[in-house]
């Protein structure tokens, strides 16, 4: 049972390039989640996602784009690349928040440096 | 804005020692949920409280909920020097479909 899988594990983009971050699910989760972590300021929502074919902004959304075509993959993309999107990358999944919350399932991450 | 905000931003302890990191928040919540960070790897679940407990046990870990003062806390007993990690709270707020982390407090636990 793989978890939570983000693709790819590293990356250096040139300030202007674009690419797509890939995390895949194998536990059936309806949420999927896109955080980026910069020192000092833990985790960040960037998109959401509560089923295929939904996504939402989170609190630092501008730059990023997403897609959920299949409930088992969730794309991050950046369209045009900036050295403040350098970062570590985390995908999560989970069943859901709310009153029948679950714990969210994190990837390991993708450390993205953007020059 | 971030909604939980943990507190201190570190703690170093001796082994052996407990370790106490607190975390608040700002609007009601449905679940509280403390996570754990090894350097440079992906988060792991600890242990989850909704709104209406007060109080939560796994192994070494104590977890409180104060609704009406917006904070929880977690206790880990007896720590190790394998505790040293980064520990984080996350909260969904009523109403939200979000999962929204604080900034974390850093935990080292000498030997």
């Amino acid at each position: 049972n793989a978890g939570v899988t983000q693709t790819p594990k590293f990356r250096v983009l040139k300030t202007g390039q674009s690419m797509t971050l890939l995390c895949a699910q194998d536990m059936n989760h309806e949420y999927m989640y896109w955080y980026r972590q910069d020192p000092g300021m833990g985790l960040r929502l960037i998109h959401y996602s509560v089923g295929e074919g939904t996504t939402a902004k989170g609190e630092v959304p501008d730059g990023y784009n997403v897609s959920r075509l299949k409930k088992q993959n969730f794309l991050l993309g950046l369209e045009s690349a900036a050295p403040s999107q350098t970062s570590v990358y985390f995908c999560a999944s989970s069943a859901g928040t709310g009153r029948g919350g679950a714990e969210a399932f994190f990837g390991q991450g993708t450390r993205l440096t953007v020059v | 804005s971030q909604q939980g905000e943990e507190d201190p931003q570190a703690l170093s302890i001796q082994e052996g020692e407990n370790a106490t990191m607190n975390c608040s928040y700002k609007t009601s919540i449905n679940n509280l949920q403390w996570y754990r960070q090894n350097s440079g790897r992906g988060l792991v679940h600890l242990i989850l409280i909704r709104s209406n407990e007060r109080e939560k046990h796994s192994g070494r870990l104590r977890v409180t909920l104060d609704t009406s003062k917006k904070s929880s806390s977690l206790l880990i007993t007896a720590s190790r020097a394998a505790d040293t990690a980064s520990y984080f709270c996350a909260t969904d707020a009523n109403g939200s479909e979000k999962l929204v982390f604080g900034k974390g407090t850093k935990l080292t636990v000498n030997p």
